[in-house]
């Protein structure tokens, strides 16, 4: 079956700009997860979707958003870009949230940030 | 709260060489680890996991890792490199008891394995 599929793979924005982020779980799971990867902070967790309420949240300022549709597809938003929101995002699902740790990710949606 | 730690961020070994790979974590509850491999320009794969009962848990591709409460230890091993076995490697820790998708993730173990 297919895997988690994120859109776009690459994109390039400019400071002050926003970008919305798309996740399609794999069929059947109902749970998404948000990373973010940097190389000088490495995998950060960002927030956590189950049947269209937000469940958990990480450590990120208010610019950061997400949500989930009816269909588990997720997005997610982030606002006034600043240089360091350049990173690997990284969306993840499950069948039940956290499904004892076994998460599927897609292959990132690289944000460059001029 | 939770933290996990990877000792060294670059590991080198020769092919047919023994990889070994080490984290240790923090968990104020019994933990639930993992160790994920990212290869280049993909995303994170789960390799195995550890949640209860034995020790010495399996993965895929040949690797393997062991639990050691008395250490807070999670070291992954591989008795023999192959080349295909370059990548970045995470250990991670769930911040709950499983039932959650926010992992806390160590910084990353780069394996290069050498002709």
């Amino acid at each position: 079956k297919a895997g988690v599929t994120q859109t776009p793979r690459y994109l390039i924005k400019t400071r002050g700009q926003q970008v919305t982020l798309s996740c399609s779980p794999i069929s059947g799971h109902r749970s998404v997860s948000w990373y973010q990867q940097t190389p000088g902070q490495g995998l950060q967790f960002l927030f956590e979707y189950f049947s269209e309420t937000q469940r958990n949240k990480g450590n990120f300022p208010g610019r950061f958003s997400g949500r989930q549709f009816s269909n588990s597809r997720s997005e997610m938003n982030v606002s006034t870009l600043e240089l360091g929101d350049s990173a690997l995002y990284l969306c993840a699902s499950s069948f039940n949230p956290g499904d004892s740790g076994e998460l599927f990710f897609g292959e990132g949606s690289r944000l460059t940030v001029l | 709260a939770q933290s996990v730690t990877q000792l060294g961020s670059h590991v080198s070994v020769s092919e047919g060489a023994l990889v070994l790979l080490r984290c240790n974590y923090s968990s104020s509850v019994p933990p639930y680890l993992f160790w994920y491999v990212q290869y280049p320009n993909q995303g994170l794969q789960l390799l195995l996991k550890y949640t209860t009962g034995a020790t010495l848990v399996k993965g895929i591709n040949g690797f393997e890792a062991e639990f050691k409460k008395s250490e807070t230890s999670f070291h992954l091993t591989k008795p023999s490199a192959h080349m295909s076995d370059a990548a970045e490697y995470f250990c991670a820790v769930s911040e709950g008891s499983g039932n959650t998708g926010k992992l806390i993730f160590g910084q990353g173990t780069t394996l290069q394995v050498k002709p």
